[in-house]
């Protein structure tokens, strides 16, 4: 089974830059991925990581330490429409077809203050 | 280039009745995957459908069953309705072999009264 642990609620200001952190207990691993999602509406995919390391993509940044089972969503130059659910999701290693089966954490709410 | 469409958007049954929810993956995709997010959760994988056959399957009962069409499109059919099973059902596709491309769908919003 997996175990996905992630905040439940965090607020930051316009501008500033904010850590997401996601922490992931898995009896396999094929990959961890962020979404955004905003009220309401569907998620969006924000960043892939199947390798330790980190990945950037303008404003946001994904982190991966497969040993400590541990990543990171670094979001920059934070903009008010960055309000939303940031969910963490960590894909299975089976390969049964399609193999995209996604565990997902309970999301973290990100407020973005003035 | 049309993404993933989910039809309804809403609805609203009562206990015990039956619902049929549709999708129909972004082009090109072949592998389409059912999750049921609750309020304040996050989405819970409920199977998955590849070559007309349900490939994975999550923690839920045999209520929730499904069906692929050779055209790739899918169906989620929920038997015996709980007030529990309110919630918003997102569907995802992604090409068939294994990837990091998975896109989701608006959802349906089911409300069980």
């Amino acid at each position: 089974g997996q175990n996905i642990d992630q905040p439940t609620e965090m607020t930051a200001t316009e501008g500033a830059i904010v850590q997401i952190n996601c922490t992931y207990q898995t009896s396999g691993f094929n990959g961890l991925f962020w979404y955004q999602q905003h009220a309401g509406e569907a998620p969006t995919f924000l960043s892939y990581n199947v390798l330790d390391g980190l990945e950037e993509k303008g404003r946001f940044s994904s982190f991966l330490s497969r040993s400590k089972g541990y990543s990171y969503l670094l979001l920059k130059e934070l903009q008010m429409k960055d309000s939303a659910s940031y969910l963490c999701a960590v894909r299975d290693d089976e390969f049964t077809g399609g193999g995209n089966k996604l565990t997902f954490g309970t999301g973290t709410q990100l407020k973005v203050e003035l | 280039d049309a993404g993933v469409t989910q039809s309804p958007t809403h609805l609203i049954k009562t206990r015990g009745q039956q619902v049929t929810l549709r999708c129909s993956p972004k082009s090109g995709h072949d592998t389409v995957s059912w999750y049921q997010q609750a309020l304040g959760q996050g989405p819970q994988f409920i199977f998955q459908y590849y070559e007309e056959e349900e490939r994975q399957r999550g923690n839920f009962p045999d209520r929730f069953s499904g069906h692929q069409f050779p055209n790739y499109s899918s169906e989620l059919n929920v038997n015996a309705l709980l007030l529990g099973d309110s919630a918003l059902y997102l569907c995802a596709s992604s090409p068939g072999v294994p990837s990091y491309e998975q896109y989701f769908g608006p959802g349906t919003r089911l409300t069980v009264t």
